[in-house]
């Protein structure tokens, strides 16, 4: 069955440092996204990613963050200079249609990030 | 703008009795609804998700989950727990007309022998 994969699966990174966490979307898939949870707390919607540009972004996606698409296979998330509050899992997901009936997002295993 | 609210951080339940998931939603329309689960150290798996067909969802692993829009709630029932049922349980709401899913806060299920 195909499935979202995300690399590292834990990194550990200090402050000020850039990462990046990658993930490999289902293939067929054109939309994609970031979520995250900071532990003991919701899982929360950063980005949404369509056509190689940004489609929505939460509050929480400031400057620090930046998502790409590098080639045909992989979606990227930069945080450029970490803070100790970034550090949470992080989801990435796919979908192949936009908000159309049923459809549902396939979620990653995550990247827990921990910001030292 | 919807939220969710799953009533129980953590439930405990014997093998071989029900588990009851509850979750509520707010949404000025009836919304399309999820339940995820997750397994230790492993992603995301969608159990079942209302679409405005059927109220009543049968899912995976042989749960099932009833919309009821005169109670706001769309609870996760499964008549008799297995040991490989302990996860984290998240109950998601989505605008027919947008992509983003708002979650609950999880509810962690044990189950004991």
């Amino acid at each position: 069955e195909p499935e979202v994969t995300q690399t590292p699966s834990h990194q550990v990174t200090q402050m000020g440092q850039e990462v990046i966490l990658r993930c490999v979307p289902i293939s067929n898939h054109l939309y994609f996204y970031w979520y995250r949870q900071i532990l003991g707390q919701k899982v929360e919607f950063l980005v949404s990613f369509y056509n190689n540009e940004i489609s929505e972004k939460s509050e929480i996606f400031d400057d620090q963050f930046s998502v790409e698409r590098p080639d045909g296979s992989n979606f990227t998330l930069k945080i450029r200079s970490t803070k100790l509050e970034d550090s949470a899992m992080y989801f990435c997901a796919s979908s192949d249609d936009l908000g159309g009936i049923g459809t549902e997002a396939f979620f990653g295993q995550g990247t827990r990030l921990t910001v030292v | 703008a919807q939220s969710v609210t799953q009533l129980g951080s953590h439930v405990s339940v014997s093998e071989g009795a029900l588990v009851l998931l509850r979750c509520n939603y707010s949404s000025s329309v009836p919304p399309y609804l999820f339940w995820y689960v997750q397994y230790p150290n492993q992603g995301l798996q969608l159990l079942l998700k209302y679409t405005s067909a059927a109220t009543l969802v049968k899912g995976i692993n042989g749960f099932e989950a009833e919309f009821k829009k005169s109670e706001t709630s769309f609870h996760l029932t499964k008549p008799s727990a297995h040991m490989s049922d302990a996860a984290e349980y998240f109950c998601a709401v989505r605008r027919r007309d947008d992509y983003k899913l708002s979650f609950g806060a999880g509810t962690t299920v044990t189950v004991r022998a």
